[in-house]
């Protein structure tokens, strides 16, 4: 059973582009959640998608946003990055929360 | 809004020891709690899962606990390994809402010695 995939692994970006960052979930799973990562603020909650619909939503501005396509794969765009949007961004997907969640490897953001 | 704190946050044992790690929330209205590791620069992989009306779950040589009165989880680890260096995160999904939004501790960063 394939596990998370995120794509790309590393990225390294100029301040004021933008960036997609892509995820494909477990077969089966429709929720697939992003997480942004850095050491000062730890593991922080972007955003979750359900069935094409966004869910919940973290306290992160606007230049955050995401989809999800009807084959439940989703995609994360930052606009005008800034340097501190460096970090690892981490999707995870779930079944139901009954059963957890599973994460990807992660896609390193670097902003310079 | 739940905070969680993991104590302590970085912890070096010998090979062969038994370890406790503390994990304290401030809101007990919880759905569940997954506990993950985290090898340096890569993603978190699942170690357990305990549901709100759980006390307990065991895998292997690991064990974790869960007392929402006391608004504590901790994680035990049997006889630890050189392998088991790396960073425990414990996460809460919250009884409200009704989606998928974890909140992850500070994290424990362990270091096994030979």
């Amino acid at each position: 059973k394939a596990g998370v995939t995120q794509t790309p692994r590393y990225l390294i970006k100029t301040r004021g582009q933008q960036v997609t960052l892509s995820c494909s979930p477990i077969s089966g799973h429709r929720s697939v959640s992003w997480y942004q990562q850095t050491p000062g603020q730890g593991l922080q909650f972007l955003f979750e998608y359900f069935s094409e619909t966004q869910r919940n939503k973290g306290n992160f501005p606007g230049r955050f946003s995401g989809r999800q396509f009807s084959n439940s794969r989703s995609e994360m765009n930052v606009s005008t990055l800034e340097l501190g949007d460096s970090a690892l961004y981490l999707c995870a997907s779930s079944q139901d929360r009954n059963y957890g969640y599973t994460f990807g490897s992660g896609t390193r953001l670097t902003v310079v | 809004k739940q905070e969680v704190t993991q104590i302590p946050a970085a912890l070096s044992v010998p090979e062969g020891e038994n370890l406790v790690l503390n994990c304290s929330f401030t809101d007990s209205a919880i759905y569940n709690l997954q506990w993950f590791r985290q090898d340096p620069g890569k993603g978190l992989t699942s170690l357990l899962l305990i549901q709100s009306s759980q006390r307990e779950q065991t895998s292997g040589r690991l064990n974790a606990s869960l007392d929402k009165s006391s608004g504590r989880s901790t994680l035990y680890i049997a006889a630890s390994q050189p392998g088991d260096s790396a960073t425990y995160l414990c996460a809460f999904s919250p009884w409200a809402g009704g989606g998928n939004k974890l909140t992850f501790g500070t994290g424990t960063q362990l270091k096994v010695e030979l």
